[in-house]
């Protein structure tokens, strides 16, 4: 079974502070995704990475970066966190196009 | 630009009624239309269609694309309680980058 893994399940922030995010895969998927998941608007694509140190910008990258420095891992950072990106956050890998598997979700707070 | 459109936004049955959700799009050479199931955690995988009009089963739902009028299908027969969920319906296409476009979910609630 694919296993994707997230660093945290509840995370409370404050404005300002810069915050990581972490992904793991465990089947050696090329593809990884980051997705915020708001009531209302469904799951939005932040950034994907189809390659080790490939990145590319998704629906709504501003104030997002990533990190991929190795094929499992992928990184989201919120270089400067405000309360609009209070949100659950989604992170999945796929091979090639087929299905993606997601990770638990974090749910995180900025206050 | 592409576009997925699902109705109804959010639906309350009895348990043991049967449910159809509905998911339109708009792709750019279509690939594919994925359905996902998320209840409080990760989304789970539950159909990839790619062919008008083969109906993909399990269990007690199933699903069908119709890729002439641009929408697909999901049909829940005698529900139950643990089908409460957010139904999900994504579509890949061929060009550009290998990511999939999701819709704004279903939440679905069957009470006992």
């Amino acid at each position: 079974d694919v296993k994707v893994t997230q660093s945290s399940r509840y995370l409370v922030k404050r404005t300002g502070e810069k915050v990581f995010l972490e992904c793991v895969q465990d089947m050696d998927h090329e593809n990884m995704f980051w997705y915020r998941q708001d009531p209302g608007l469904g799951l939005r694509l932040i950034y994907f990475s189809y390659d080790v140190k490939m990145k590319e910008k998704g629906d709504i990258p501003e104030g997002y970066s990533v990190s991929r420095e190795k094929k499992e891992r992928f990184s989201l950072i919120l270089e400067s966190a405000s309360t609009n990106q209070t949100s659950m956050y989604l992170c999945a890998s796929s091979i090639g196009r087929d299905e993606q598997y997601f990770g638990p979700g974090t749910r995180l707070t900025v206050t | 630009e592409d576009k997925v459109v699902q109705s109804p936004l959010s639906l309350v049955v009895h348990e043991g009624d049967t449910v159809t959700l509905n998911c339109s799009y708009e792709v750019t050479n279509f690939r594919s239309l994925l359905w996902y199931k998320q209840e409080k955690k990760a989304p789970t995988f539950l159909f990839m269609l790619t062919s008008s009009g083969i109906e993909k089963k399990s269990g007690r739902l199933s699903s069908i694309l119709d890729k002439k009028e641009l929408f697909s299908i999901l049909n829940i027969t005698a529900t139950q309680t643990g089908d409460s969920a957010i139904y999900l319906c994504a579509v890949a296409g061929w060009q550009g980058a290998q990511k999939l476009v999701f819709g704004q979910g279903t939440r679905l609630t069957i009470n006992p």
